[in-house]
């Protein structure tokens, strides 16, 4: 069965720090996404790309976060300069053509200290 | 914009027993999906069920039946045969537009 991988599973940074977290999709989809759920809260929507751009964003989306499509295959979130609240479990999800089911990861847990 | 509520923060259930969480959704979307996802104590994200909204017949999946009422933006997930692995966080999520938008989930604690 086709799988969204993500690394590292677990990242422990300095506050300020930048971090990359990486995911590699499953191959044939097209929709790619990040979302990030603070321990013991809701699953949030931060980021849609779609077609080697973002389609769409939220507003926990700043300019302290960017995301790639490097080489065609890994899907990039970075944090430029971390802070305390940015740690989460991040999810990288993607999606068919179709728009019938998000595949997601088993997520990074960032720890920022 | 869609919206997702979940009203059950946590709900219990004694094993073998059913159990039926909450959602109702707001979109002016025509074409969607609603899911509902499993998250255990390992924090993965896992596809309970899926229901196309053009469908009018409820999903099911095994001991998992969903009760989707599109009039009244409602897409309840019924749990029959409880069993001790599925305690776990429940999420809906409402998938339209490229985009999918969880609630604030339940936890589900299923009692022996």
């Amino acid at each position: 069965e086709p799988e969204v991988t993500q690394t590292p599973s677990h990242q422990v940074t300095q506050m300020g720090q930048e971090v990359i977290l990486r995911c590699v999709p499953i191959s044939n989809h097209l929709y790619f996404y990040w979302y990030r759920q603070i321990l013991g809260q809701k699953v949030e929507f931060l980021v849609s790309f779609y077609n080697n751009e973002i389609s769409e964003k939220s507003e926990i989306f700043d300019d302290q976060f960017s995301v790639e499509r490097p080489d065609g295959s890994n899907f990039t979130l970075k944090i430029r300069s971390t802070k305390l609240e940015d740690s989460a479990m991040y999810f990288c999800a993607s999606i068919d053509r179709l728009n019938t089911e998000a595949f997601f990861g088993q997520g990074t847990r960032l720890t920022v200290v | 914009a869609q919206t997702v509520t979940q009203s059950q923060p946590e709900m219990s259930v004694q094993e073998a027993e059913t159990v039926t969480l909450s959602c109702t959704y707001d979109t002016s979307e025509s074409n969607y999906y609603l899911f509902w996802y499993k998250q255990p104590p390992s924090r993965q994200m896992i596809l309970v069920i899926r229901q196309e909204a053009y469908k009018q017949q409820n999903a099911t999946e095994n001991r998992f039946s969903v009760n989707f009422q599109k009039a009244a933006k409602s897409f309840s997930l019924k749990i029959s045969d409880s069993q001790l692995g599925d305690t776990a966080m429940y999420f809906c999520a409402f998938g339209g537009g490229n985009k999918l938008v969880f609630g604030a989930g339940t936890i589900l604690r299923v009692k022996s």
